[in-house]
């Protein structure tokens, strides 16, 4: 079992504010790293997977960076709407192709 | 199937009741993984498989929680004699390789009563 862990737990941010989270993992036995993105009731929907140190991945207004040697990730999401409220979830997969997840972090965006 | 199928949505079991989950990857995935959703953000890993090999069982409860994916039959997750603090969404996901995205199935609400 890989300790993958997510911060901050929650966040609450204006409309049109940027904001960006952060997963920590052991940067030994990486192979990748997953962010999904999951609203309750909704079943997780894949965003990003890296798996070069010094990755950069963009999807809109999301974007997500990977730095293996020291064990992190961050995902950014520039000028927030509403509609990116969800829980942004990380998942590390092991070379022995089995992928941890963190506990997430629950965005809320106020209109 | 282009997506993956997880069945039944709903599962109500009396404490100590068997529950059989299941679970039909997308075509052509070759690894199948499990998890257990008890808090609400808390994804645990419970099993793993390449094809209808285990790749991975640390995650699971061994005295009372199975698992199998056998040729040209859904996946399935079954535990015996149900407790209470089994009661979860339990997630199935499936990948081409073990290096590509997951894709989720829309989960399984056991609730143990």
């Amino acid at each position: 079992i890989l300790n993958v862990e997510q911060s901050p737990q929650s966040l609450h941010v204006q409309e049109g504010d940027s904001t960006n989270f952060t997963c920590s993992f052991p940067s030994s036995n990486f192979y990748a790293l997953h962010w999904y993105r999951w609203e309750t009731a909704k079943s997780p929907e894949a965003l990003f997977v890296m798996t070069l140190n010094g990755d950069e991945k963009k999807k809109g207004r999301i974007s997500a960076t990977l730095n293996t040697k020291e064990g992190y990730s961050y995902l950014y999401i520039k000028g927030s709407q509403p509609e990116d409220s969800a829980t942004y979830l990380c998942a590390c997969l092991t070379g022995a192709n089995n992928l941890f997840f963190g506990t997430g972090t629950r965005l809320t965006v106020i209109p | 199937g282009e997506e993956v199928a997880q069945t039944p949505k709903h599962l109500v079991r009396g404490e100590g009741q068997k529950a059989k989950l299941y679970c039909a990857p997308i075509k052509g995935h070759s690894y199948v993984f499990w998890y257990q959703q008890v808090l609400k953000n808390e994804f645990k890993f419970l099993i793993s498989f390449q094809n209808e090999n285990v790749f991975d069982e640390t995650g699971m409860p061994k005295e009372r929680f199975s698992a199998k994916c056998l040729p040209n039959s859904p996946c399935s997750l079954e535990i015996q004699a149900t407790k209470l603090e089994d009661s979860a969404v339990y997630f199935c996901a499936s990948s081409q390789n073990g290096g590509m995205e997951a894709f989720f199935g829309q989960g399984t609400r056991l609730t143990v009563v």
